[in-house]
């Protein structure tokens, strides 16, 4: 079966502070997507992970992928309350055809002040 | 429009409606995708088009489910006979390639409430 996994699902966390989260997948794949959404509002792509070791970084997020553990990270430094919003994984299990993913649940990120 | 376009925002409609929501793409990308994401989940997949032709539609939950785009361009997901079950945001993106690495580019969602 295909499984997307995120953990956490919900973070509360202070502003100024580090935290990492985690998604986890079932199956082979080298082709793994970051989305942010806020509240009624549009799925917004943050990264595009296509390889073993890829390592992406745009401000205060930081995004990697080990096609080995079937893991991606993505890590939040120094966190600020604009950040907050839902973050979801979404993994390309099929090569060939390249369209259908399979998506995390999504973790909720609230920073407080 | 620069973005993906979906109307309506909000659709209200009684148990037994029929009711159409449409999706209007970034103008010449290939491939539209149909999303339905219930509340606190992520997005479950429904069907995808390259340009007209609808190549997948494994998602779609029942027949009451039918997409069409049938110039390759706008996209419309029907729903006939609802149910309250069929009450959430339905999502469109669209893609600029059939394969290639680029992320789906959203809409706003069509939130329906069957009631």
């Amino acid at each position: 079966e295909l499984k997307v996994e995120q953990n956490p699902l919900f973070l509360s966390m202070q502003e100024g502070k580090n935290y990492t989260i985690y998604c986890n997948y079932s199956t082979t794949s080298d082709r793994l997507y970051w989305y942010r959404q806020d509240p009624g509002k549009s799925l917004e792509s943050l990264f595009v992970l296509l390889s073993n070791g890829a390592v992406k970084q745009e401000g205060r997020l930081m995004a990697s992928l080990d096609t080995k553990a079937r893991l991606s990270t993505l890590h939040i430094t120094a966190a600020v309350h604009d950040l907050s919003a839902t973050y979801f994984c979404a993994v390309d299990f099929d090569m060939d055809s390249n369209y259908q993913l399979i998506w995390g649940a999504g973790t909720k990120l609230i920073i407080k002040p | 429009g620069a973005g993906v376009s979906q109307s309506p925002r909000y659709k209200v409609a009684k148990r037994g409606q029929d009711v159409a929501l449409r999706c209007d793409p970034i103008s010449g990308h290939v491939s539209l995708f149909w999303y339905q994401q219930a509340l606190g989940q992520g997005p479950e997949f429904l069907t995808y088009f390259q340009n007209e032709a609808q190549l997948d539609k494994s998602g779609l939950p029942s027949d009451r489910f039918f997409a069409e785009r049938p110039e390759g361009s706008v996209s419309t997901l029907k729903i006939q006979r609802t149910q309250q079950e069929d009450s959430a945001v339905y999502l469109c993106a669209s893609k600029s390639m059939e394969k290639g690495n680029q992320p789906q580019h959203f809409g706003d969602g069509t939130r329906l409430s069957i009631l």
